[in-house]
C-alpha cells in the first residue's frame, strides 16, 4: 500500500536562511507526488508536483522539489525563507490513473524575525 | 477562474445531531472527493465522484455519513448522527481528469474547507 512520510512535524528557520521540508514515499510504482501548503483557515493550495520527465519540479513563491528514486524521496526546499512562508506543509503522493491523494501527516513550518 | 466553493465554513454541533455539508467544484471538473482533516493529520479520502457515479468510498463510515452528487455538478456530504470524533475540516476538491499518452496528468484543486466542531 502506498504511503508517504513527512520527517518532522515542525521545522522553524530564520527569514532568509535555507528551508527544507521531507517527504519519503513507499510505493511498488514511483507516484506522482505533489506538495501542497495550507494556510491557516484556508484549504490547500497546489505548490508543485511530479509527473513524469524533469526530476527537479519549480513551483510558485521560490519553492523546489527533486523526485529521487533511489532514495524514495521529494523533499521540498526554499533558498531564503519569508515571514509569508509560515503555513503548513503536505506532501501527498497517488498513482498514474488518477484517483485519490495520499497525505503526510504535514509539517508546520515556523519563520523567526 | 472560480474556484470549489464550500459552505458553511464554520459549523457547531451537538453529538447525535445531523449535520451537511455543500459543495461546489470548479465548472467542467468530472471528478469530486471529499477529504476529513483531522486536526494534526493530513487529509484522508471519504469519497471519490465521477460524474454522478462513486468511484471509491471505501473509508466512508457508512452508518453514519453520505454524500451525494445529483446530476454530477455539486454534492452534499451528510453526517446523522454526528459524534465527537467527527470534529475535523472536511475539504472539497475536484478536477478535470484529463489524460496524457495513458497517464493522468489531472491536479486536484481544494475548496477552504468547513470546519466541524461536534460538542
Amino acid at each position: 500500500a502506498q504511503s508517504v512520510t513527512q520527517l518532522g512535524s515542525h521545522v522553524s528557520v530564520s527569514e532568509g536562511a535555507l528551508v527544507l521540508l521531507r517527504c519519503n514515499y513507499s510505493s511498488s510504482v514511483p507516484p506522482y507526488l505533489f506538495w501542497y501548503v495550507q494556510y491557516p483557515n484556508q484549504g490547500l493550495q497546489l505548490l508543485l508536483k511530479y509527473t513524469t520527465g524533469a526530476t527537479l519540479v519549480k513551483g510558485i513563491n521560490g519553492f523546489e522539489a527533486e523526485f529521487k528514486k533511489s532514495e524514495t524521496s521529494f523533499h521540498l526546499t526554499k533558498p531564503s525563507a519569508h515571514m509569508s512562508d509560515a503555513a503548513e506543509y503536505f506532501c501527498a503522493a497517488r498513482g498514474n490513473q488518477g484517483g485519490k491523494l495520499i497525505f503526510g501527516q504535514g509539517t508546520e513550518l515556523s519563520v523567526k524575525p | 477562474e472560480a474556484g470549489v466553493a464550500q459552505s458553511p465554513r464554520y459549523k457547531i454541533i451537538e453529538k447525535r445531531q445531523s449535520v451537511a455539508f455543500w459543495c461546489n467544484p470548479i465548472s467542467g471538473h468530472a471528478t469530486l472527493y471529499w477529504y476529513q482533516q483531522i486536526l494534526g493529520q493530513g487529509p484522508k479520502l471519504l469519497i471519490q465522484f465521477q460524474n454522478n457515479g462513486v468511484v471509491d468510498d471505501s473509508q466512508l463510515p457508512k452508518d453514519r455519513f453520505s454524500a451525494e452528487r445529483l446530476k454530477g455538478v455539486d454534492s452534499t456530504l451528510k453526517i446523522q448522527p454526528a459524534k465527537l470524533e467527527d470534529s475535523a475540516v472536511y475539504l472539497c476538491a475536484s478536477s478535470d481528469n484529463t489524460f496524457s499518452s495513458g497517464r493522468s496528468t489531472d491536479t486536484q484543486y481544494f475548496g477552504p474547507g468547513t470546519r466541524l466542531t461536534v460538542l
